[in-house]
């Protein structure tokens, strides 16, 4: 059973306007959250995260949001390039407070940023 | 500065024949993980490891078996490959998390495996 999901496999932005990624989970024991970016034919590299305890981090043009009671995550990047165009996974970990940190993935979004 | 590496990149094989994927990383980290990706599916995990000499099953382990002799290394194995482990498979490590830092697990290129 899925306990992160990416309900849209895809989504498509103007270059300068704002991506908007979602992720929704099931366990409510997931204290930390991850989002990576995929591109073709090389491993998904580590973007920003964010700890339960924090309801949004920044890091440049990406901010996550938590809201932990409609658990539900979003991605923000603002603006969007064309460079921003892979699969970005969201992924969760029961585990931040013990040494192991296994996550849980979601399906991935494919965006798309057009000029 | 290499980061994970995995080899090799890509491979064929045919069903019962069987093969080793090699992980290799050279940040010193304690964790290592070995993760399937499938069409339009997530990261699944397969095997882990917090050390040297440890491995553990994750999500999806039939079929595969892993090893740990050296920190560095983390091995796959497929003892008899079939047409389900066609997949793309991905190595991760990354330290040990605890309370006042989490640290991201970081991903190798993938190893791109079809069995026929």
């Amino acid at each position: 059973d899925q306990q992160v999901k990416q309900n849209s496999p895809s989504l498509s932005v103007q270059e300068g306007r704002i991506s908007i990624l979602n992720c929704d989970y099931t366990n409510s024991m997931f204290d930390y959250f991850l989002w990576y970016k995929k591109y073709p034919a090389e491993g998904p590299t580590f973007l920003i995260s964010i700890s339960s305890i924090k309801d949004k981090n920044e890091d440049g043009r990406f901010t996550v949001f938590l809201n932990k009671s409609a658990k539900h995550l979003s991605l923000h990047i603002v603006p969007s390039q064309p460079g921003d165009s892979a699969v970005y996974f969201c992924a969760a970990s029961l585990d931040r407070g013990s040494t192991l940190g296994r996550l849980y993935f979601g399906r991935g979004t494919q965006l798309t940023v057009w000029p | 500065n290499a980061g994970v590496t995995q080899t090799p990149k890509f491979r064929v094989l045919k069903t019962g024949q069987s093969m080793t994927l090699l992980c290799a990383q050279d940040m010193n980290h304690e964790y290592m993980y070995w993760y399937r990706q499938d069409p339009g599916m997530g990261l699944r995990l397969i095997h882990y490891s917090v050390g040297e000499g440890t491995t553990a099953k994750g999500e999806v382990p039939d079929g595969y078996n892993v090893s740990r002799l050296k920190k560095q290394n983390f091995l796959l194995g497929l003892e008899s490959a079939a047409p389900s482990q066609t997949s793309v498979y991905f190595c991760a490590s990354n330290r040990p998390t605890d309370r006042a830092s989490n640290q991201p697990q970081h991903f190798g290129d993938g190893t791109r495996l079809s069995i026929l």
